[in-house]
């Protein structure tokens, strides 16, 4: 059984350009989530899909924006970037997107915005 | 809002000791309540969940109440290994409104030969 993987492990971006950060679920989820984690805090949620649509968003601006492909691997975008989303930015996939559903994480993507 | 107030870390416990890290919460209606770990080098793992009052999750000696009288969902150990040291991360999910998944802020553990 695969795991769930991110890719790039890191990245480097200036101010005000966009990046694509991508996850493939573990084998049999059709959900995903993505978090951001800065250094020291606890992840933030910033979206979840679920069978391609999404199912549930946090406390993000529209320039956080995501697409979940019919194998249920998931892209996260941010457009404009500000140095303040330098940060892990985290996925993680479950069986069906319920609240009760464990979620298994990737080993995340860190991102330095300069 | 919803939120998760853990205790700040780090702790620092010997070998055997007991362990609790405190953790409240503030939601409406009835989340589901998880404590996740994230051992030296790996990604987040879930310990022990559980999903309504009074469940009690229970992990490699790692044990967890839901609480809603007291909001809280204290996680417990009653002999503590090196191999326990790790940042853990009470959350909780919820399956309506803005917010789906809250996790705490984590709490450093360190065990000391």
């Amino acid at each position: 059984e695969t795991g769930v993987t991110q890719s790039p492990t890191h990245l480097i971006k200036t101010r005000g350009q966009q990046v694509t950060l991508r996850c493939s679920s573990q084998s049999g989820h059709n959900t995903v989530s993505w978090y951001q984690q800065a250094l020291g805090q606890g992840p933030q949620f910033i979206f979840q899909y679920y069978r391609e649509e999404e199912n549930g968003r946090g406390n993000f601006p529209p320039r956080f924006s995501g697409l979940q492909f019919p194998n249920y691997s998931s892209e996260l975008n941010v457009n404009a970037l500000e140095l303040d989303d330098s940060a892990l930015y985290l996925c993680a996939s479950s069986l069906e997107g319920g609240s009760t559903d464990t979620q298994y994480f990737g080993p995340g993507t860190r991102l330095t915005v300069l | 809002g919803d939120s998760v107030t853990q205790m700040e870390g780090p702790v620092t416990l010997s070998e055997e000791a007991f362990l609790t890290i405190n953790c409240t919460y503030t939601a409406t209606g009835y989340p589901s309540l998880f404590w996740y770990v994230q051992y030296p080098g790996e990604g987040l793992q879930l310990l022990l969940k559980a999903t309504k009052a009074d469940d009690k999750g229970s992990n490699k000696g790692f044990e967890a109440t839901y609480r809603k009288e007291t909001t809280s969902f204290h996680l417990e150990k009653g002999s503590v290994q090196v191999s326990d040291s790790a940042v853990y991360f009470c959350a909780l999910s919820r399956t309506s409104g803005t917010y789906k998944y809250i996790f705490g802020t984590g709490t450093r553990l360190k065990v000391l030969a």
